[in-house]
């Protein structure tokens, strides 16, 4: 059974601070996705990586998937209060390309 | 490009009712995935259709569920004689490419 291990599931900082969010797995996936979701609401899909090694920017957030398709993070520069919310990362099942595994998520809370 | 639709946002049954809940996908989308969140837990994937094709439902209960994508409309997700552990959120995804999922706002369903 693939798992991803999403850490921490819960971070509270001051705004302006930098964090990093990571997603482990001892499994390879085709792809892997992240999220943000508020109270409420569905997800809203951040970012697709699928290539080992890729770097993609979105604005102050800068994803990474490990050269391995085994591990991800998400780094936020300069956090703002804007950015709080739950961030859920996914991995394509490597069998089946449109079975997501879902990480626990991390409850970000950026205090102004 | 609107996203993906999903309606009612807010829906109340009696034990024993049927809901229907409808999604339409965002346009030139193929792939529609039903998901299921009981508060505080992760999303649990229910089905996958493509037009008028049940590809993989799997994690839908075999009894009182049932989902459709027709050919012309919306999809829909039918639960027959609720009971109160239907309670949850309901989201619908869409994607062109399968890894590549893009979540509704979700339909609250509420038994008493």
């Amino acid at each position: 059974t693939q798992l991803l291990e999403q850490s921490p599931q819960f971070l509270s900082i001051q705004e302006g601070e930098n964090l990093t969010v990571y997603c482990n797995s001892s499994s390879v996936f085709s792809s892997l996705q992240w999220y943000r979701q508020e109270p409420g609401e569905g997800p809203v899909l951040l970012v697709t990586v699928v290539t080992g090694g890729e770097v993609k920017k979105l604005k102050r957030l800068t994803f990474q998937f490990g050269d391995a398709r085994k591990d991800s993070s998400l780094h936020i520069t300069a956090a703002q209060p804007g950015d709080t919310g739950l961030y859920l990362c996914a991995g394509t099942d490597m069998d089946s390309n449109y079975q997501l595994i879902w990480g626990a998520g991390t409850k970000l809370i950026i205090k102004p | 490009n609107a996203g993906v639709m999903q309606n009612p946002r807010h829906l109340v049954r009696r034990r024993g009712q049927e809901a229907r809940l409808r999604c339409s996908p965002m346009k030139g989308h193929s792939h529609v995935y039903w998901y299921r969140q009981l508060p505080e837990e992760g999303l649990k994937f229910m089905v996958y259709l493509q037009k008028e094709n049940i590809i993989d439902e799997s994690g839908m209960p075999k009894e009182r569920f049932s989902a459709e994508f027709p050919k012309e409309g919306p999809s829909i997700l039918r639960i027959q004689q609720v009971v109160r552990g239907d309670s949850a959120a309901y989201f619908c995804a869409s994607s062109q490419v399968t890894y590549e999922q893009y979540f509704g706002p979700g339909t609250r369903l509420t038994v008493t």
